[in-house]
């Protein structure tokens, strides 16, 4: 059974630097064409991609965030870490995880974790 | 900037077949932007439809259904049921280093 789920503060400073973790179960990220990707949406808005972490520790990020991005990896503990710096109220969002496969020539987006909501605020 | 775009709502009545669209600004859309399909209900986290065009999960009903349209990712559902009614979101593969990018979504409404 593959779960995800989403872990980190509720509420951060702007300026400040988001740290999430998404923990993880039911697959390894070790295993070739398995992926994971975060992916945000603000409160009444749609979704946005953000970033993604290979089984081969290859690194993807959104174009418009990705000075500000970082995603990593930890196997052994079956965790995927984003952090994002010089957090603003406009990055205030539901944050999600989410498994990627890519297997047979196809890329499968299928399991996603329950999400967490970030606020930005002083 | 890569814009993703799909319509913003549309009306279907039970039992009826409506088809959702979702165009690229960088042309066509392919099988090579092995397009993806979400559904999102209210205070939920989005489900997995449909993966690299038409192909569905264990958990998609089979009214589901994905395709090329006209150069365009399609979803269509066909004999509409009331708990279809959701945002529908779309997103495609631009390969590489760029980024996956998701449609703005369709508000399905079954009425």
């Amino acid at each position: 059974q593959v779960t995800l789920r989403e872990s980190g503060p509720a509420l951060v400073k702007p300026t400040q630097t988001l740290t999430l973790t998404c923990t993880f179960s039911g697959f390894s990220l070790s295993t070739s064409g398995m992926c994971v990707s975060w992916i945000r949406q603000p409160p009444g808005k749609a979704l946005e991609w953000l970033a993604r972490i290979d089984w081969d520790d290859d690194k993807y990020y959104s174009t418009s965030l990705k000075t500000r991005l970082t995603i990593s990896k930890d196997t052994s503990k079956n965790q995927v870490v984003l952090t994002m710096t010089n957090m603003d109220p406009v990055d205030t969002a539901t944050y999600y995880c989410a498994r990627i496969l890519w297997y047979s020539s196809s890329w499968r987006f299928d399991y996603w974790g329950q999400g967490t909501l970030v606020t930005v605020s002083s | 900037q890569t814009v993703v775009t799909q319509e913003p709502s549309l009306t279907v009545s039970p039992g009826g077949t409506v088809t959702l669209t979702c165009a690229s600004s960088t042309g066509a859309v392919t099988s090579g932007y092995y397009p993806n399909w979400f559904q999102q209900k209210p205070g939920q986290a989005p489900r997995a439809l449909i993966y690299s065009t038409s192909n569905k999960h264990s958990w998609t009903p089979a009214r589901f259904s994905g395709s090329l349209l006209g150069g365009k990712a399609a979803l269509t559902l066909s004999g509409v049921q009331p708990e279809d009614e959701a945002e529908y979101y779309c997103l495609l593969y631009y390969g590489g280093a760029r980024p996956w990018v998701f449609g703005g979504g369709t508000k399905l409404t079954v009425l």
